[in-house]
C-alpha cells in the first residue's frame, strides 16, 4: 500500500485565488511528521510547511496552511492568494519514527501535483 | 541563510563509469541524506547516514552505491558502475537532529545526473 498518496496529478487555479492539494497518509506509528515541498521547474525542493502528529492546530506559513485531519489520515496543503511563481511540483512527504523510538528521519514522497497558475 | 550544496549540478557518464557526487550539508546538522528522483516520478529515499555511519539504507542502495563523509564538510555518494538506470537527479538534504527527530529536512539544488 502507498504510504503517502496524492490524488491530483494536476491542478489550476487562477491567479489570486486559493487552491487546495490533497495528500492522504497511510501509518501506524503514532508520532510521525508531514512534510510538503515545492519543486519548480529548476528541479530544487523547497521546504513549505511541516505538522506534527501530536501537533493540535494546523500549521501554518505565511500563504501555506495545512488542513490536517488525523482521524482521516490526511493532510492537504491549501495556498491562498495564488501567485504566478507558485506554479511548480508539489509534494507531501511523511516521516515516520523507527520501531523503537528512533527516527533516522526518512522521507517517504507521494507521486506529486503539478500546479498551474493562470493569470 | 545556511543551505545545503551540490556540485556538480549536471553530470553526464558513460555507462560503467565510477561517479561521485558531493554535497556540502548545513554546518551543525548532524543527519544526512541521499535521495533520487527519475525524471517524473517521485522522490526516493537511497540512504542515512549519522554519526559515521549508514543508518538506515533502501533497497535500490546495492553494492554500486556508497557513501562517505571523508572530512568534517563534505557527504559524497559513489556510483561504482553506473547503469542507465541510474540517470536521475540525486538530492542531498540534511537535517540539525534535535530531539524527538521531527525536524525539518533541507534539501540541496540536486544533481543531474546522466548515464549514456
Amino acid at each position: 500500500a502507498q504510504k503517502i498518496t496524492q490524488t491530483q496529478p494536476g491542478m489550476f487555479v487562477q491567479e489570486k485565488e486559493a487552491v487546495t492539494l490533497d495528500c492522504t497518509y497511510d501509518t501506524s506509528d503514532p508520532s510521525y511528521g508531514l512534510f510538503w515541498y515545492k519543486q519548480p521547474s529548476s528541479g530544487e525542493m523547497i521546504f513549505l510547511i511541516y505538522q506534527g502528529s501530536y501537533d493540535q492546530q494546523n500549521a501554518t506559513e505565511g500563504r501555506y496552511s495545512l488542513n490536517f485531519q488525523k482521524a482521516r489520515k490526511s493532510a492537504n496543503l491549501v495556498i491562498s492568494a495564488s501567485q504566478l511563481g507558485d506554479s511548480a511540483m508539489y509534494f507531501c512527504a511523511m516521516r515516520e519514527t523507527v520501531a523503537g523510538g528512533t527516527s533516522y528521519g526518512k522521507l517517504t514522497f507521494g507521486q506529486g501535483t503539478i500546479l498551474t497558475v493562470h493569470p | 541563510e545556511p543551505e545545503v550544496t551540490q556540485t556538480p549540478s549536471h553530470q553526464v557518464t558513460q555507462m560503467g563509469q565510477e561517479v561521485i557526487l558531493r554535497c556540502v550539508p548545513i554546518s551543525n546538522h548532524l543527519y544526512f541524506y541521499w535521495y533520487r528522483q527519475i525524471l517524473g516520478q517521485k522522490v526516493e529515499f537511497l540512504v542515512s547516514f549519522y554519526n559515521n555511519e549508514i543508518s538506515e539504507k533502501s533497497e535500490i542502495f546495492d553494492d554500486q552505491f556508497s557513501v562517505e563523509r571523508p572530512d568534517g564538510s563534505n557527504f559524497t555518494l559513489k556510483i561504482r558502475s553506473t547503469k542507465l538506470e541510474d540517470s536521475a537527479m540525486y538530492f542531498c538534504a540534511s537535517r540539525p537532529g534535535l530531539a524527538g527527530g521531527l525536524d525539518t529536512q533541507y534539501f540541496g539544488p540536486g544533481t543531474r545526473l546522466t548515464v549514456l
